[in-house]
């Protein structure tokens, strides 16, 4: 299958500090790719979905201005939490769609990033 | 998208088939069903998709019913690493997925 990578896998900031994680894929081209978080014993919750050279569509409650989500090229989206506080202590997941946009799409998902706010 | 209803947990015995099911009674007829499953502390792990015929590949084998409302995901021969939370989601998979809370399979020594 094809394959997705994050960087960091964990970091650990101070609490007032931005941190961006970025997702790539590594040997396919995806237009649109998608971030989720999950917290301990829950399940994946989508954030905001990410296209090629537009902006990110976030969902209600996610707040747009806190998660900067950049997805400037086909195989690279970013996210930054800025001024990150505890409650942003997550588990934070991206996925990226491979296919034509017609018919089925696969959906590949990175390894997620721990982050740690103290 | 459709939900998707599984249960909670199952138990299987190393080696034995693993057989979870799912129920999808208000899928649409361009919908989708995928698997997933997720190790602890580790990213979703793609397995297998279909739309209304029978699939397998290396990792496992997808059922779906006639009417589609429901599906079985089979691991032929599980193994102690087959230990995760399997997903069904049923979606088209040019949106985001939907997940639910799985069914935790426990792969027993």
């Amino acid at each position: 299958g094809a394959v997705v990578s994050q960087h960091p896998s964990r970091v650990i900031c101070k609490s007032g500090t931005s941190v961006k994680i970025e997702c790539r894929s590594l040997d396919f081209q995806a237009t649109t790719m998608f971030w989720y978080r999950q917290f301990p014993k829950q399940s994946l919750m989508l954030m905001a979905t990410s296209n090629e050279g537009s902006k990110a569509t976030y969902e209600q409650g996610v707040e747009k201005d806190k998660f900067l989500i950049n997805h400037a090229s086909l195989t690279l989206s970013t996210l930054t939490v800025t001024s990150a506080h505890p409650e942003d202590s997550s588990f934070y997941i991206c996925s990226a769609r491979e296919g034509s946009g017609i018919g089925t799409d696969t959906q590949y998902f990175g390894p997620g990033t721990r982050l740690t706010v103290l | 998208d459709a939900k998707t209803t599984q249960p909670p947990s199952m138990d299987c015995a190393e080696g034995r088939a693993a057989n979870l099911p799912c129920n999808h009674s208000t899928i649409s007829g361009n919908e989708y069903v995928y698997w997933y499953r997720q190790i602890h502390s580790q990213g979703p792990q793609y397995i297998i998709h279909g739309l209304k015929n029978n699939e397998t590949n290396e990792m496992a084998s997808l059922i779906i019913t006639e009417d589609r409302k429901s599906s079985t995901l089979i691991l032929p021969h599980a193994t102690l690493r087959d230990t995760a939370v399997y997903y069904c989601i049923v979606g088209t998979g040019r949106r985001a997925l939907t997940f639910g809370s799985g069914t935790r399979l426990q792969v027993q020594p």
